[in-house]
């Protein structure tokens, strides 16, 4: 069975330090792969997708970026944190025939 | 443009049925979804329709979608405590690899 990993669990960084988050999958070949903002605690906001390595589509303009080294390996960074980065990040990996989005357990990341 | 609306709360008493409602814009939606979240957890996902269905039944889960009013629902049958979380609806575009997520309801169960 399928299962996707998100680390870490919680964060705390000062503004202005570097970020990265990692979302890894496991069962599975070639999935689709997602980034998600939750911000105080409600709606989510579509960040990245990727159908492919090295293949990433932006939804909003940001401070962020994201980069997939490997088929299963999805990777969220910043080089300079800002207070508005602080919220709740949803890694999600879907197949492409249903495509339907499965989460990960999510980052909780508090900029300070 | 693309659009999921859905009640911010809701609350009912442990052993009632809850409806969760929630309505979108896009007409060329294939796929529509329910999910869970509960507390500082991921989203989990609970059910979903292709948009050629009707009425989707899963043990307590009752899904309706009325495709002409783009208007969906979640119906949880016996209501318990444990169901108490944020239900987000979401629809999923023709063609496309994007889901587009509403804000979410915030179900509360009293006991």
């Amino acid at each position: 069975s399928q299962t996707i990993h998100q680390w870490p669990a919680t964060l705390v960084q000062p503004v202005g330090s570097p970020l990265s988050l990692e979302c890894t999958v496991e069962g599975t070949s070639n999935p689709n792969l997602y980034w998600y903002r939750q911000a105080a605690g409600r709606g989510l906001q579509l960040l990245f997708y990727s159908v492919g390595i090295g293949q990433i589509s932006s939804e909003v303009p940001q401070n962020l970026s994201a980069s997939r080294p490997q088929d299963r390996q999805f990777i969220l960074s910043s080089k300079k944190l800002l207070l508005s980065d602080s919220g709740f990040y949803l890694c999600a990996w879907s197949d492409r025939v249903v495509e339907t989005q499965y989460f990960g357990p999510g980052t909780r990341l508090l900029v300070l | 443009g693309e659009d999921v609306e859905q009640s911010l709360f809701l609350s009912v008493r442990e052993g009632d049925s809850s409806v969760i409602n929630c309505t979108y814009t896009d007409s060329s939606s294939t796929y529509l979804y329910w999910y869970k979240q509960e507390p500082g957890a991921g989203l989990q996902l609970l059910t979903y329709i292709f948009s050629n269905m009707d009425m989707k039944q899963d043990q307590r889960l009752t899904v309706l979608l009325n495709k002409k009013d783009k208007h969906l629902s979640l119906r949880i049958a016996d209501t318990q405590t444990g169901d108490s979380a944020i239900y987000f609806c979401a629809e999923r575009h023709g063609g496309y690899q994007k889901v587009t997520f509403g804000i979410g309801t915030k179900l509360q169960v009293i006991p």
